[in-house]
């Protein structure tokens, strides 16, 4: 079935530096790709998606590209503030029977310190 | 805000008993999706409704049901419940049921089994 695979953190950075958080997906077919973030104590809210290959989703400074022939879709932010602080989650959707769903990576989660 | 809402927040109950979680998904979203979060597995998939009818089932346990009501407000219910079950529940909702539509979290129900 549908995976995804992202690092494991926690991830712990300073203020201003360079962030990847790396994701792998194994699909059957051509999914959708997703970044969720989820702030402490919230619920998960998307931050950026691509629909197809070589599509590059980008919000909020942060970009991520849908590369087909690696099956990945790591997550970049050139510099990193302290409210970037969360957990991340790298998804897929594939569609099914009239449905999707999403699969979701285990989360990674990131720490920004002053 | 998602519009999503979720109750109750917090749940703290005994093993063997049965609970219900209720969500209100955003106005105008058809789709409802309940996932469960727990530390040692992540998120995972439970079960869609589309319209008030069952459109996907993932690793939903048989002590575990769902439904979607004509005012397409959602309830999970939990019986014999076990240690294994505390976790953080979340309830998402979308327009459809498309591949690439975002999904929308309530803040979550957290699930506590002593």
């Amino acid at each position: 079935g549908d995976s995804v695979t992202q690092m494991e953190g926690p991830v712990t950075l300073s203020e201003e530096a360079f962030l990847t958080i790396n994701c792998t997906y194994t699909a059957t077919g051509y999914p959708s790709l997703f970044w969720y973030v989820q702030y402490p104590g919230e619920g998960l809210q998307l931050l950026l998606k691509a629909t197809k290959a070589d599509d590059k989703g980008s919000n909020k400074g942060f970009e991520a590209t849908y590369r087909k022939e690696t099956t990945s879709f790591h997550l970049e932010k050139g510099s990193v503030q302290v409210s970037d602080s969360a957990v991340y989650f790298c998804a897929l959707s594939e569609a099914g029977a009239g449905s999707y769903q999403l699969t979701f990576g285990k989360g990674t989660k990131l720490s920004v310190i002053p | 805000d998602s519009g999503v809402t979720q109750t109750p927040k917090h749940l703290i109950t005994a093993t063997g008993q049965r609970v219900t979680l209720r969500c209100s998904p955003r106005s105008g979203d058809l789709s409802v999706y309940w996932y469960q979060q727990s530390l040692d597995q992540g998120l995972q998939f439970l079960i869609q409704y589309y319209n008030g009818e069952e459109r996907a089932k993932g690793n939903i346990l048989e002590r575990f049901s769902a439904q979607q009501f004509p005012d397409l407000h959602s309830e999970l219910n939990l019986s014999s419940l076990e240690l294994g079950d505390s976790a953080l529940y979340f309830c998402a909702s979308s327009v459809g049921t498309t591949p690439a539509g975002e999904l929308f979290f309530g803040e979550g129900s957290r699930l506590t089994v002593l």
